[in-house]
């Protein structure tokens, strides 16, 4: 049982490249989620999938893009990466959509640099 | 954009001390607030979920209170030990969830 689990655990980019950071959970969560953390700043929920085929903005969903592929995996592409977009990225999975007891399980995160 | 505030932003307690913190929210919309530990290089692990006013939970030496009519919950911790050390965040859960920036706690040995 793994849990949670992010590809890659570190990536530098390239101002105005692409790349997809990959999440997958093995615990048949309905919700999933996508946060960065940032010094001072804490995290911050990017987007989220309340249940497989859904999706909403987050707090900060500017410059990115999310897919849903099925119950386990939630991808987070950055389609023209920006410095600004440099940060630690974390996904995030829970048994049910709010509101609900359930507490958030965490992947490892992907260290993200772009240049 | 909600405001989610911790307090304070760092502490340095002895072992053996007690200690608590603060985690402050709005009052309106609360579904449940979330406490997570979490220790540098590893990520964030749950302690508590609290939805009724007035929720006590207990983890060990860990306990956790929760006013959600003035908007506030108290984490304490019970005789210090070193592998406390930690940043101790909370989450708010309205609509979405928001993070506050967390406490940092340095426990000397």
């Amino acid at each position: 049982n793994a849990g949670v689990t992010q590809t890659p655990k570190f990536q530098v980019l390239k101002t105005g490249q692409s790349m997809t950071l990959q999440c997958a959970q093995d615990m048949n969560h309905n919700s999933m989620y996508w946060y960065r953390q940032d010094p001072g700043m804490g995290l911050r929920l990017i987007y989220y999938s309340a249940s497989e085929g859904t999706t909403d903005k987050g707090e900060v969903p500017n410059g990115y893009n999310v897919s849903r592929l099925n119950k386990r995996e939630f991808s987070l592409r950055l389609e023209s990466a920006a410095p600004s977009q440099t940060s630690v990225y974390f996904c995030a999975s829970r048994g049910l959509a709010a509101p609900s007891t359930d507490t958030q399980y965490f992947g490892p995160g992907t260290r993200l640099t772009v240049l | 954009i909600l405001n989610v505030e911790q307090s304070p932003q760092s502490l340095h307690v002895q072992e053996g001390d007690s200690t608590n913190f603060t985690c402050s929210f709005p009052s309106s919309n609360f579904y449940a607030l979330h406490w997570y530990r979490w220790e540098t290089a590893k990520s964030p692990e749950a302690l508590f979920v609290m939805t009724l006013n007035g929720d006590e939970k207990k983890k060990g030496r860990i306990s956790a209170t929760l006013n959600t009519k003035e908007g506030y919950s108290y984490l304490y911790i019970k005789g210090s030990q070193p592998e406390d050390s930690a940043t101790y965040l909370c989450a708010f859960l309205g609509n979405q969830f928001y993070f506050g920036t967390g406490t940092s706690l340095t426990v000397i040995p």
